[in-house]
Order: C-alpha cells, then structure tokens, then sequence
C-alpha cells in the first residue's frame, strides 16, 4: 500500500512570495489533515477536510493560507505572501473515514506524509 | 484550553527502559496517543490508549494513563539504537474534531 505523498520536499522562497504544496493520500481515505510543524514543536492543526468538504479551518490564518481538495482525492495548500514565520515542515495525513462528525476514533490511525520543508529567507 | 506538554529531552543507556512523560490539561480527552518521528521522516504511531483505560501494553511499549492526574506516559523496554527519535504525545478531545501535539521528547540513546 503506498502512503501519503507529498511535494516538494523542500522549498526556499522569499518573504512575500507564493509557495504551494500538494498532498496524495493513502487512496480511499476520506479525511485529510494538513499540519504546521514549526522547529522545536509538535505539529498543529492547520485544516482537516472530509472527502472535498472542510471539517475545521479554525486555526488557518486565512488571510495568506488557502487550501482546497476539489475532487475529495488530493490537496493543495497555499501561502501567499509568505512571512519569514511561515518556516516550517507542512506535513500532509489521512485517515479512513471518521464519519458524517469528523470526529476522530481511536482507531482512525493517522497515515503522515514525510512533509514538506518550507524556508522563507 | 486545551494544551499537552511534555519534557524536551531524555538521555539513557542502551539496552535500560526509557520513560517519556506527557501531561495535559483539559479532562474530556478520549483518545491519547504517541507518535514517533524520525529525522526528515513523517509521524508514525506507536500506540494510542482509550480515556477509560489505566494501561496497555505493547511488545516493548507499555503505557500507562493517569485521567486524574492528566498524566500520559510511554514506557520502551530494553531501548535500542533505533528508537533514537522524537516522540509526541497527542490527544483528541470529544468536543473537538482534532487532535493536540505535545512538542515531543527528544530521547537519545547512549552505549
């Protein structure tokens, strides 16, 4: 089974330019995450959708950060313009299904993606 | 709020059990997790506990839920070389959809 793709790997942008990043999840996983992982912390939330709907956005700064899923498969997320603390790994995860909620069960194992690496000079 | 925290770094010798905290604030957690991350790769989980559940156990991996104390722990028997990563700690809450990272333990394994 393959897992969660993401690219690029790596990114180097100025401040004030545009980046986007794609995400492929495992196939037939319904709900998506996209993740903030900045140095020295744990991940944080940025999106989560289920299929080509979001569930919780309530955490992008949606002033710069977009992210859409069109065809429920796989994800685009955006910035633009960057800010130099927009450094960080994005990293992309899916699950099987959560339900009509969104909630997460137990057994819902998050598949992580190895992340993109975003620098902002 | 909803916040999970845990201690930065652990060093221990090779071959000794390694124990990584983890505590958290809000009380309706329902499932707790730890993942592993390895340098330049994605997370893994290890193992998650149901909020109902004192202890389990996994192979080398036990962990142990303290719900009064909101004490998480993760507990590697006989720790290798391998299991030299970054360990996070999360949590998903019944009134939220999504999960809290801790910012992970560094755990470094000496010979």
């Amino acid at each position: 089974e393959a897992g969660v793709a993401q690219s690029p790997r790596y990114k180097i942008i100025e401040k004030r330019q545009s980046v986007a990043f794609w995400c492929n999840p495992i196939s037939g996983h319904a709900t998506l995450y996209w993740y903030q992982q900045i140095l020295g912390q744990g991940p944080k939330l940025l999106i989560q959708f289920q299929n080509n709907g979001v569930v919780d956005d309530s955490q992008l700064p949606k002033d710069r950060f977009s992210a859409e899923r069109l065809k429920g498969v796989d994800s685009t997320l955006k910035i633009q313009p960057a800010k130099l603390e927009d450094s960080a790994v994005y990293l992309c995860a899916s699950i099987p299904s959560s339900g009509t909620s969104g909630k997460v069960q137990g057994t819902d194992t998050q598949y992580f993606g190895p992340g993109t690496r975003l620098t902002v000079l | 709020g909803e916040d999970v925290e845990q201690s930065l770094f652990l060093s221990v010798r090779e071959g000794d059990s390694s124990v990584i905290n983890c505590t958290y604030t809000d009380s309706s957690s329902t499932y707790l997790y730890w993942y592993k991350q390895e340098p330049g790769a994605g997370l893994q989980l290890l193992t998650y506990i149901f909020s109902n559940m004192d202890m389990k156990q996994d192979q080398r991996l036990t962990v142990l839920l303290n719900k009064k104390d909101k004490h998480l722990s993760l507990r590697i028997a006989d720790t290798q070389t391998g299991d030299s990563a970054i360990y996070f700690c999360a949590v998903a809450y019944s009134s939220a959809s999504k999960i809290i990272f801790g910012s992970g333990t560094r755990l470094s394994i000496r010979p």
